[in-house]
């Protein structure tokens, strides 16, 4: 049972690349998410899923989009990376949205933006 | 706005003691706390969950209590071990006018067992 499976692992772009970090799940969990890490600021939410075909915006979305056409994955995309996206990026997804199953994590991507 | 506050961002203990670890929110009616433990440049890791008519949850080490009306919850690991160390995070689900938005993360609180 691979869990929460989230690629590339590390990743450095230019200012301005775009490029997609990828999640997928296999635990048929319907509720997905996405967070960023930064140093003193803890886990913020960007976007999340509560199912295929639906998505909303969470605490910081600007500057990413996501779309979920499968149960399974739930891609996250840079349109055009800036400085301020170098974070650790987590994809979370649990059985239900209403906080009353654990979430699982994927192990992260650690993204430098020069 | 809701906002989760743990109680410091560094915990030093001594091996065999009692950490106990803090978690307050505010503007939150949650019906349920969660906790979780991270390490270095791994993902967090989910530890208890509790709910709002439970005063107490334990596992093993762990024990999680729940006050709603002082909106706080702590968090105790008995006898600690230096393989405890590690950042603790608290986490509620964040309500806005379209309903649920997801679990908010209180910043952690990084917890070193010292032998």
């Amino acid at each position: 049972n691979a869990g929460v499976t989230q690629t590339p692992k590390f990743q450095v772009l230019k200012t301005g690349q775009s490029m997609t970090l990828q999640c997928a799940q296999d635990m048929n969990h319907e509720y997905m998410s996405w967070y960023r890490q930064d140093p003193g600021m803890g886990l913020r939410l960007i976007h999340y899923s509560v199912g295929a075909g639906i998505t909303d915006q969470g605490e910081v979305p600007n500057g990413y989009n996501v779309s979920r056409s499968t149960t399974e994955d739930f891609p996250l995309r840079l349109l055009s990376a800036a400085p301020s996206q170098t974070s650790v990026y987590f994809c979370a997804s649990s059985y239900s949205s209403q906080g009353n199953t654990e979430a699982f994590f994927g192990q992260g991507t650690r993204l430098t933006v020069v | 706005s809701q906002k989760i506050e743990q109680n410091s961002e560094a915990l030093n203990i001594q091996e065999g003691k009692t950490a106990t670890l803090t978690c307050n929110y505010t503007n939150y009616s949650p019906a349920y706390l969660q906790w979780y433990r991270q390490d270095p440049g791994r993902g967090p890791v989910f530890l208890l969950l509790i709910r709002e008519n439970e005063k107490e949850k334990r596992k093993e080490r762990l024990k999680v209590t729940f006050d709603t009306t002082l909106k706080q919850s702590l968090f105790h690991i008995t006898a600690s071990q230096p393989a405890d160390s590690a950042t603790y995070l608290c986490a509620l689900l964040q309500y806005s006018g379209g309903g649920a938005d997801g679990l908010t993360f209180g910043k952690g609180t990084h917890l070193i067992i010292q032998p």
